[in-house]
């Protein structure tokens, strides 16, 4: 599995834009890059995917370099709401078929300061 | 639209006693996951099933474990007998097809005592 690297802990202001960087330099050509964020005693919750062109919804922005290495979440407007375990993940294949896997890691705390 | 549904939310229990979660899809969803989490080892799949059928049971700790998924409308995942170790929360995620997006339920908080 494509394994990813991200902080431990970020900060950032209240209105501010929240960068979340992610390393995942093993990444191969087919591989999605998928985003979740784990808000104090809920389950995970779906951000944003992306392959290899930029994303953006209502939630966030999701950058990709040219190489696929590495990625960055952007929350335009962070709000004290944002404050979680964000998590990069590259998804990976099960087996020999079309079946794919999130395997989550430790993530990068986000703390969004007033 | 409802989510992913699980129950119990909370269950505190014995060692040795059997343990029973469960997890209703969104409905069209035919994949669906369990995760468990603890602040150790974070989240981890337990067990990964598409179109009811076990796809990757790699993830399950031993032979205490089982999960069946008897129709698209239902799984469970049983420990017995359970032991202190256990005490985690247990998630359920499910996705439409075998590489989209996953949605998580909120949980269920086991304690083991």
């Amino acid at each position: 599995d494509a394994k990813t690297t991200q902080p431990t802990s970020m900060d950032c202001a209240e209105g501010r834009a929240a960068n979340l960087p992610c390393n995942h330099s093993t990444i191969s050509g087919n591989e999605y890059v998928y985003w979740y964020r784990q808000i104090h005693s809920q389950g995970p919750q779906y951000i944003i995917h992306g392959l290899k062109n930029n994303e953006t919804n209502e939630m966030a922005s999701l950058i990709i370099t040219e190489d696929r290495k590495s990625s960055t979440l952007i929350l335009p407007h962070a709000t004290l709401r944002d404050t979680a375990v964000y998590y990069c993940i590259v998804r990976a294949p099960v087996g020999g078929g079309s079946n794919y896997k999130l395997t989550f890691g430790k993530g990068t705390l986000l703390t969004v300061n007033p | 639209d409802a989510g992913v549904i699980q129950s119990p939310r909370h269950e505190v229990t014995e060692m040795g006693q059997e343990v029973t979660l469960r997890c209703k899809p969104i409905s069209g969803h035919n994949s669906l996951f369990w995760y468990r989490q603890t602040m150790m080892r974070g989240l981890e799949l337990l067990i990964y099933f598409n179109n009811n059928v076990p796809i990757d049971d790699s993830g399950m700790p031993e032979d205490r474990f089982s999960a069946k998924m008897p129709n698209a409308s239902f799984s469970t995942l049983k420990i017995q007998p359970s032991e202190p170790r256990d005490s985690a929360v247990y998630f359920c995620a499910t996705g439409r097809g075998s590489g989209n997006t996953i949605y998580f339920g909120e949980g269920s908080w086991l304690t083991v005592v």
